[in-house]
């Protein structure tokens, strides 16, 4: 019973060749979040959708953008991948009122050639 | 802004036995939650229990068990009778509601502890 749902697994893309990743979920959650791990480091959040509004964290890179077309979808677009950027993506969702819990999907391992 | 500090970055543990790993925060807020999650190796990040700092009792669930100390901003976890498949990294987390309104929460990590249970 898959609950969030990351694709692929498995994403090599060339420098600065953009890249799109995607996240799906099956909680009928208001909040998605994406995250990037880089190895042996902890997660650090980019940005969330609550519903359809866009937040983003002060410290993320403008070469990092997302969609959320729907509640179910959400993209992470990385418009010019650098050397730096290779990590595990990962995404996550809550509910409005749930007090703080995240679900987490299984990541996507990005490697940058 | 909060942090989140983890101060083992790996342990050991014989299976059967139990094993404590160290969490502590720093906050001004009053009201928030705290977390432990697991991430198993190639394996998604779950939640392993949840505290909430209003609460006095420390939450258990299962083998697992938390001592927090509003105080002195401490939350460890301990886990009894170690199994091999509690092998993972294993995140402590804060969480505070964000001021941009609605339900919007933002998790601080700290670094992880890699926890492995030999047999």
């Amino acid at each position: 019973d898959a609950m969030v749902i990351q694709n692929p697994r498995y994403q090599v893309t060339q420098f600065g060749k953009p890249v799109t990743l995607s996240c799906s979920q099956t909680l009928n959650h208001n909040v998605m979040y994406w995250y990037q791990q880089k190895s042996s480091q902890a997660p650090k959040l980019l940005f969330h959708y609550y519903d359809k509004d866009f937040n983003n964290e002060a410290d993320t890179p403008d070469n990092f953008q997302s969609r959320r077309p729907n509640t179910s979808f959400c993209f992470l677009d990385i418009r010019s991948p650098g050397l730096g950027d290779a990590a595990m993506y990962l995404c996550a969702t809550s509910r409005d009122h749930q007090a703080g819990e995240q679900y987490f999907g299984p990541g996507t391992r990005l490697t940058v050639t | 802004a909060q942090t989140v500090t983890q101060s083992q970055p790996e342990m050991s543990v014989q299976e059967a036995e139990t094993v404590t790993l160290s969490c502590t925060y720093d906050t001004s807020e009053n009201n928030y939650y705290l977390f432990w999650y697991k991430q198993p190796p190639s394996r998604q990040m779950i939640l392993v229990i949840r505290q909430e700092a209003y609460k006095q009792q420390n939450a258990t669930e299962n083998r697992f068990s938390v001592n927090f100390q509003k105080a002195a901003k401490s939350f460890s976890l301990k886990i009894s009778d170690s199994q091999l498949g509690d092998t993972a990294m294993y995140f402590c987390a804060f969480m505070k509601r964000r001021n941009s309104g609605g339900s919007n929460y933002k998790l601080t990590f700290g670094k992880g502890t890699l926890l492995t249970v030999n047999p």
